[in-house]
């Protein structure tokens, strides 16, 4: 069955420190993969997706994914970590009509 | 841009009560997701609506029921709520499926007393 892993409950960076969230999917086609982010009471907005063609995907707020069918991965990076960027983050891989999603990743930034 | 609203941001009930969630979005997506969210457990999609009265059930369906009567608006019904039911609601939208984004609604924060 499809399936979407992140490894990682939580996360804490200092502030300016670069960042990377894991993500692990299982899936036999091409996946289509997503990364949302979902600040404190609020909903979920998309950072970036991947469907095809450059394995390095370029979003919002000065995030990257790279896509690495070898290892199915598709991690997210950020340089350098704003105390605003302190949310829950989802990664996920569309199935059909759907998305699965995997557990999400909080991620705490501090001074 | 897209905007997709719930009818209530906090809701409480009593076991047993029947409860509506109610969701609206204003693009004329064809297809409209309610999930639920639960600590550690990342969304789970309960039913989703590719088109005006139709629908399919999710991962979880059990214990809820859905209607769609217009386009830009997709109600998740608790026919009897439960304590275990006690969790955040999300709607989501698309204009297609799988491929194109999910836009969501800023969650229904339930509790079934």
């Amino acid at each position: 069955a499809q399936s979407v892993t992140q490894p990682d409950i939580h996360i804490t960076v200092s502030e300016g420190a670069s960042l990377e969230l894991r993500c692990n999917y299982s899936y036999g086609a091409t996946p289509y993969l997503f990364w949302y982010v979902q600040s404190p009471g609020q909903g979920l907005q998309l950072l970036l997706k991947y469907f095809s063609g450059d394995t390095l995907v370029q979003g919002i707020k000065g995030f990257e994914a790279e896509f690495k069918r070898s290892q199915s991965s598709f991690n997210l990076r950020k340089p350098s970590v704003h105390w605003s960027d302190a949310a829950e983050y989802f990664c996920a891989v569309g199935v059909g009509n759907k998305l699965v999603f995997g557990a999400g990743t909080i991620l705490r930034v501090k001074s | 841009d897209v905007k997709v609203t719930q009818s209530s941001r906090y809701l409480v009930k009593r076991t047993g009560e029947k409860v509506f969630l109610e969701c609206v979005q204003d693009m004329d997506h064809e297809n409209m997701f309610w999930y639920r969210q639960d600590p550690g457990l990342g969304l789970r999609l309960i039913y989703f609506s590719y088109d005006v009265k139709m629908k399919e059930k999710g991962d979880i369906p059990e214990g809820y029921s859905v209607s769609r009567e217009k386009k830009e608006r997709f109600s998740l019904i608790l026919e009897s709520a439960s304590t275990n039911q006690t969790s955040m609601y999300l709607c989501a939208s698309s204009l297609d499926r799988g491929r194109e984004t999910q836009y969501f609604g800023p969650g229904t924060r339930l509790l079934v007393l």
